[in-house]
């Protein structure tokens, strides 16, 4: 079955340590990809998205994404981590043309001042 | 500026009581989506619909309904509320085409005793 996996729940970690959160899919030919994140007590917002183009994404947060289209992956990065980017992390998949969205479970991110 | 909300924000009801949680866009957009979010499961797709009149069953639609009568609402409607239907629900809405880019509401957190 299709599916987006993303491993290791739950990661906690200590201010200034890096981040990776990896993201995995099953879907064949071309996909839009998305990292929502989910502060406490908020709803889901768009981190880094995925069209075409430079394989890898930034933010003005220092968050970074690469799509590595061999690994069908598309893993999150943040070199050094702040206390205020505690929340939950989902990995999405738009197989493209379909207008819906696949999610991933989350990954849960503690991060300890 | 154009946002999602949802109503009520927390609902508390009984086995086997009808809920309605209302969804309103005024993105203006013709996609529009229903999730509910269970630890361990991350986001699953309950029901989504592409325009007025256009509805579809999403992977956990049982016993969940919705109906679209314009573009700015797309209510959920819990036809007989189960204790496994205490969630938080989301809904989402996107503008179409190819990107896949949704925009989510701030969510709904409903207990079913």
């Amino acid at each position: 079955a299709q599916s987006v996996s993303q491993h290791n729940h739950h990661v906690i970690l200590s201010e200034a340590a890096s981040l990776e959160l990896g993201c995995n899919y099953s879907y064949g030919g071309t996909v839009n990809l998305f990292w929502y994140v989910q502060y406490p007590g908020q709803h889901l917002q768009l981190l880094l998205k995925y069209f075409s183009g430079d394989p890898l994404v930034k933010d003005i947060k220092g968050f970074e994404a690469e799509f590595i289209k061999s690994k069908f992956s598309f893993n999150l990065r943040k070199p050094s981590v702040q206390w205020s980017d505690t929340a939950e992390y989902f990995c999405a998949v738009n197989p493209y043309g379909n207008n819906r969205l696949a999610f991933g479970k989350g990954n849960q991110v503690v991060v300890i001042p | 500026d154009a946002e999602i909300t949802q109503s009520p924000r927390h609902k508390i009801t009984e086995t086997g009581r009808q809920v309605t949680l209302a969804c309103h866009q005024t993105w203006n957009h013709n996609n529009m989506f229903w999730y509910r979010q269970d630890l361990g499961h991350g986001l699953r797709l309950i029901h989504y619909s592409y325009g007025v009149q256009d509805t579809n069953k999403g992977e956990v639609s049982d016993g969940y309904s919705v109906s679209r009568s314009n573009t700015e609402d797309l209510p959920l409607t819990l036809e007989s509320a189960a204790s496994s239907q205490t969630s938080v629900y989301f809904c989402a809405s996107s503008e179409g085409g190819v990107i896949g880019e949704q925009f989510f509401g701030p969510g709904t957190r409903l207990t079913v005793l």
